[in-house]
């Protein structure tokens, strides 16, 4: 059982390049996430998909596009790399509605932008 | 907007009890969870608690939930090496969105 599959682990970029992060889930979940984790930072919220077809914004979207490209899978873009954009991405997905519905989260992806 | 703060650290012997606090701001949080994050992997649900509880209790974590202070702890009974990790705190207000806090690295020195 895979559960959140995100791809690459690591990458390392220059800046000003492009690099598109994939997540896919196998959980029939609805909600689909993207966050980054810096030190003593938390993670914090770049975009979500709360069902097919909608994308919202997030507490970070700044530099950031994302794509959910079917049920299963929500990729995040990255049109013009930036260092400050060097950190550790996760993807999550939850059920949805009011009910408890914990999100799940895959292994991260370690990004470098040089 | 909403903000969840713990401390950075927490070292505790080996054996012995350890207790991670966290504060919230969101009083209409109705679930609030305890994530762990081993070195170089995701976050792992741990557990949670519904905001109309006070307590839960799951083999050898307690969570104790003060929605007056909008206080939440999570003591860990019997602290092994293998408990090492980041803890983290999170609420959730509304129907999809958490918001984390910045974790808790816990140290268990043999």
């Amino acid at each position: 059982n895979a559960g959140v599959t995100q791809t690459p682990k690591f990458q390392v970029l220059k800046t000003g390049q492009s690099m598109t992060l994939q997540c896919a889930q196998d959980m029939n979940h609805n909600s689909m996430y993207w966050y980054r984790q810096d030190p003593g930072m938390g993670l914090r919220l770049i975009y979500y998909s709360a069902s097919e077809g909608t994308t919202d914004k997030g507490e970070v979207p700044n530099g950031y596009n994302v794509s959910r490209l079917n049920k299963r899978e929500f990729s995040l873009r990255l049109e013009s790399a930036a260092p400050s954009q060097t950190s550790v991405y996760f993807c999550a997905s939850s059920g949805q509605g009011t009910s408890n519905q914990p999100q799940h989260f895959g292994d991260g992806t370690r990004l470098s932008i040089l | 907007g909403e903000d969840v703060e713990q401390s950075l650290f927490l070292s505790v012997r080996e054996g012995d009890s350890s207790v991670i606090n966290c504060t919230y701001t969101d009083s209409s949080s109705t679930y609030l969870y305890w994530y762990k994050q081993e070195p170089g992997a995701g976050l792992q649900l741990l557990t949670y608690i519904f905001s109309n509880m006070d307590m839960k209790q799951d083999q050898r974590l307690t969570v104790l939930l003060n929605k007056k202070d909008k206080h939440l702890s999570l003591r860990i009974a019997d602290t092994q090496t293998g408990d090492s990790a980041i803890y983290f705190c999170a609420e959730r207000p509304g129907a999809n969105n958490l918001f984390f806090g910045t974790g808790t690295r816990l140290t268990v020195i043999p």
